[in-house]
């Protein structure tokens, strides 16, 4: 089983929203509501963002939205702040869990 | 407040062996699978390994298949990956993690450790 595509970088500036995408196939990402995103700020634990496609845990801010349509899942972040820069990926039940490369959000 | 602290990285030679521990607090441990997951310099998470809350179902990831044995003592609340024949593709960030089921084939990953360094090098 190949990664999930994700972009290697997205960029906004404060206040605006930006979008992940995390792409697979029918197998994966198209085939379960098993999509999860999680933030990860270097040198720290990764922190769960969003489950089952489009779930977020308690303390997650509603800023984090995610979605999916076919075989591509996404992740919006709006109301971009500077503590939102950090590496996102996203990851797909398959039989096994399949994760993306990773996206670095830079909050210009 | 959930816990996972991961130690026995290090530096060890193409061949070598290797034991990770993880020491978790904050939960009913044996009601939870639990997972590894790994990041080499510069690339993405890989999955590695899982095993059930009661530690009688593992899984792991074709790559690592035959060198690497999960386990988990419920009466110390400690997770074990034993990693062997270690290549140089080895080389990551190991990190424990909690899975939001008892069952590690479902579900996704609730909790994260900060990681445990695993260099291995000649």
């Amino acid at each position: 089983q190949s990664a999930l595509t994700q972009p290697r970088s997205v960029s906004g500036s404060p206040g605006q929203s930006v979008t992940i995408s995390c792409t697979g196939t029918s197998s994966d990402v198209g085939g379960y509501t098993h999509v999860s995103w999680y933030q990860h700020h270097p040198g720290k634990a990764p922190k769960l963002l969003i489950y089952d496609v489009n779930e977020r845990p308690s303390g997650v801010p509603d800023r984090f939205s995610g979605s999916k349509s076919g075989n591509t899942a996404s992740l919006t972040i709006s109301g971009l702040q500077a503590d939102d820069e950090a590496d996102y990926h996203c990851c797909s039940y398959a039989g096994s869990r399949l994760f993306g490369g990773g996206t670095k959000l830079t909050v210009l | 407040e959930v816990q996972l602290v991961e130690s026995g990285g290090g530096l060890v030679q193409p061949g070598g062996s290797l034991r990770l521990s993880c020491s978790a607090s904050g939960f009913s441990f044996d009601s939870y699978a639990l997972f590894w997951v790994r990041q080499a310099p510069g690339k993405g998470l890989e999955y590695v390994s899982a095993i059930r809350g009661s530690g009688t179902r593992t899984h792991y990831a074709d790559s690592v298949k035959g060198r690497f044995t999960i386990s988990r003592d419920n009466s110390k609340n400690t997770l074990y990956l034993q990693m062997s024949s270690l290549k140089p593709e080895d080389t990551a960030v190991y990190y424990c993690v909690k899975g939001a089921y008892y069952e590690s084939n479902t579900g996704y990953f609730d909790y994260w450790g900060q990681g445990t360094l695993v260099t291995v090098s000649s």
